[in-house]
Parts: C-alpha cells; structure tokens; sequence
C-alpha cells in the first residue's frame, strides 16, 4: 500500500510568487490535512479537506488556501510569498479525519528568498 | 481557542537515563494521539489514548491520558539514541487534532 505521496519536495521560491503543493493521499482515505512546520512555531494546523470539503481551517491567512479532488487528491496554494512562509509543508492523511491516526508524507521545503 | 502545551521543549539525556514528556490541554480532549518525528523525517503515529485515566505501554515506553482527560504524559526507560527525535502530542477536541511545539529529545551516547 503506497504512502502519502507530497510534491514538490523541495523548491524555491521569490518574495511575491505563489506556489502550488501536492498530495496524493493514501488509498481510500478521504480526509487530508495540511501542516506548516517552522522551527520556532511546532506544527501549525493549516487546513483539512474531507470529500472535497474544507470542513476544517487553521489561523492562516487567506493566502493560504487548499482544493481537494473527487479522487481525494489535494493541493494547497500559497499567494504573494513572504520571507516568513519559508517551512516545511507536511500533508497528512486518514480515513476519516476524526478518529484515527494521521499518516504524514515526507513533506514539502519551501524556500522563500 | 484549544491549545496544547508540552514541556519541556527540549530535553538531553545520557544513554540509558528515564525520560518523560508532559503534554497539557486548555479543554477537555476526546482522544490524545502521540507522534514522533526524527530529524529529517516526518512524524509518525505511536498510539492514540481515548479512555480517562487510560495507560498503555509499547515496550520501554508508557502513556498515559489523566483522568480529567485534560493531560497525557510520555514515558521513555533507559533511553535508547534510536529514540532521538521530537514527540508530539495532538489532542482532539474541535473535531481537528491541535499539535504542539512537541519536545526535541536528544541522546549523547
């Protein structure tokens, strides 16, 4: 059963550009969550999609949006690039989203310059 | 708003010294899930703790949720360095898992 699946891994970015990440949950999970990781802030809740729903949204500005697609895939868009949205993006999946664990994937390094 | 608080935040150990973890919860939690994500990795599930004063043991490590199920606490005997990383506590309330700062344990040999 293959894992969660984030692209890019890494790139880099310029003060002002936007960037579009990907997630290809694990098979037959419907819900995707999606995380900033800094060293300063810990893992900060962006947002979680359930059945191409955003059902849940973290304390991100609205530069900060998601999709889901019918077949569970997510993106998430970053608008207008600040030095400080330089992280590591981590997408999580789950059956549900309520209950069970998460399964993260490796995770996306993006570089603001 | 809910909120985790873990300490401490960072941690050293020498080898084979007991280590624990504490998180604490601003509301009461439904469930506590435990997570570790070693340096460079990406974190991974541990267990999760649903019932009120509920313990559960893996090996050198116990867990458990207080009986408010407001708190949780991590337990490591005799460290091991493949235990190196940090520990994460998500706890579920608001139907969304809220994670922490975690804490970074780190082992000198």
């Amino acid at each position: 059963k293959a894992g969660v699946t984030q692209t890019p891994r890494y790139l880099i970015k310029t003060r002002g550009q936007q960037v579009t990440l990907s997630c290809s949950p694990i098979s037959g999970h419907r819900s995707v969550s999606w995380y900033q990781q800094t060293p300063g802030q810990g893992l900060q809740f962006l947002f979680e999609y359930f059945s191409e729903t955003q059902r849940n949204k973290g304390n991100f500005p609205g530069r900060f949006s998601g999709r889901q697609f019918s077949n569970s895939r997510s993106e998430m868009n970053v608008s207008t690039l600040e030095l400080g949205d330089s992280a590591l993006y981590l997408c999580a999946s789950s059956l549900d989203g309520q209950t069970g664990e998460l399964f993260f994937g490796e995770g996306s390094r993006l570089t603001v310059l | 708003g809910q909120q985790v608080m873990q300490i401490p935040q960072y941690q050293h150990v020498q080898e084979g010294e007991d280590f624990t973890t504490y998180c604490n919860s601003s509301t009461t939690l439904s469930n506590i899930q435990w997570y570790k994500q070693r340096p460079g990795g990406h974190p991974v599930f541990l267990i999760q703790l649903v019932k009120s004063g509920e313990v559960k043991k893996q090996k050198r490590l116990t867990f458990q949720f207080g009986e408010a199920k407001k708190n949780s606490s991590l337990h490591i005997t005799a460290t091991q360095t493949t235990d190196v990383g940090t520990y994460f506590c998500p706890g579920s309330g608001a139907q969304k898992l809220v994670f922490g700062q975690g804490t970074r344990l780190t082992i000198n040999p």
